[in-house]
């Protein structure tokens, strides 16, 4: 079945630094990509998505690209800050019957600080 | 606009206790799904309705899971009798009728912490 691997944390950083969230994926046929992060005490939120090869996703500062030959969703952004301290979990889409259903990987925990 | 709600937060049973879960989702999404996020692991789908009707209900075990969703609108996920390992957050998450082909995006709620003792 469709499986999602991503690197595994926890993670601390300092602020301002580079941040790689490395992630992969197993899917039959073309599913969407999506990156979601969970703020402490906070419902997971889609922090980003692509939906087909080369697409890539962009939001506060993070972005991936959709690589199809290398199976991979890659989250990065450029200088991080304390806000963005979250787990961020991968995930692909597994449309069914019209509608999403999600499957995600592990998550990572990031920490940044100041 | 409210988002999807969810009670209790937290839950702390003894073992062979039931518990329920509420869930209301964001008004007008008639997508509503229940999923189980183990201790380190990412969520993982329980039950998917369509309205009233549940449409994916593979992975939820059936023996002491059982869920419901009357009126097509608000949701209750309930465990009977619970067991250790059923110590969870379960989270529900909603997502508003399809328009083409585009994405359909989930709304999660906060979700409900159990802890099985």
């Amino acid at each position: 079945g469709n499986s999602v691997t991503q690197m595994e944390g926890p993670v601390t950083l300092s602020e301002e630094a580079f941040l790689t969230i490395n992630c992969t994926y197993t899917a039959t046929g073309y599913p969407s990509l999506f990156w979601y992060v969970q703020y402490p005490g906070e419902g997971l939120q889609l922090l980003l998505k692509a939906t087909k090869a080369d697409d890539k996703g962009s939001n506060k500062g993070f972005e991936a690209t959709y690589r199809k030959e290398t199976t991979s969703f890659h989250l990065e952004k450029g200088s991080v800050q304390v806000s963005d301290s979250a787990v961020y979990f991968c995930a692909l889409s597994d449309r069914v019957g019209g509608s999403e259903k999600l499957v995600f990987g592990k998550g990572m925990k990031l920490t940044v600080n100041p | 606009e409210a988002g999807v709600v969810q009670s209790p937060r937290y839950k702390i049973i003894e073992k062979k206790q039931p518990v329920a879960f509420w869930c209301n989702p964001i008004s007008g999404h008639n997508t509503l799904y229940w999923y189980r996020q183990n201790l380190g692991q990412g969520p993982e789908l329980l039950i998917r309705y369509e309205n009233e009707e549940a449409v994916d209900d593979s992975q939820l075990p059936k023996d002491r899971f059982s869920a419901e969703r009357l009126k097509g609108v608000d949701s209750t996920l309930k465990i009977q009798p619970a067991e250790l390992g059923d110590s969870a957050v379960y989270l529900c998450a909603s997502s508003p009728p399809r328009t083409g082909g585009s994405y359909n995006e989930q709304f999660f709620g906060p979700g409900t912490r159990l802890t099985v003792l």
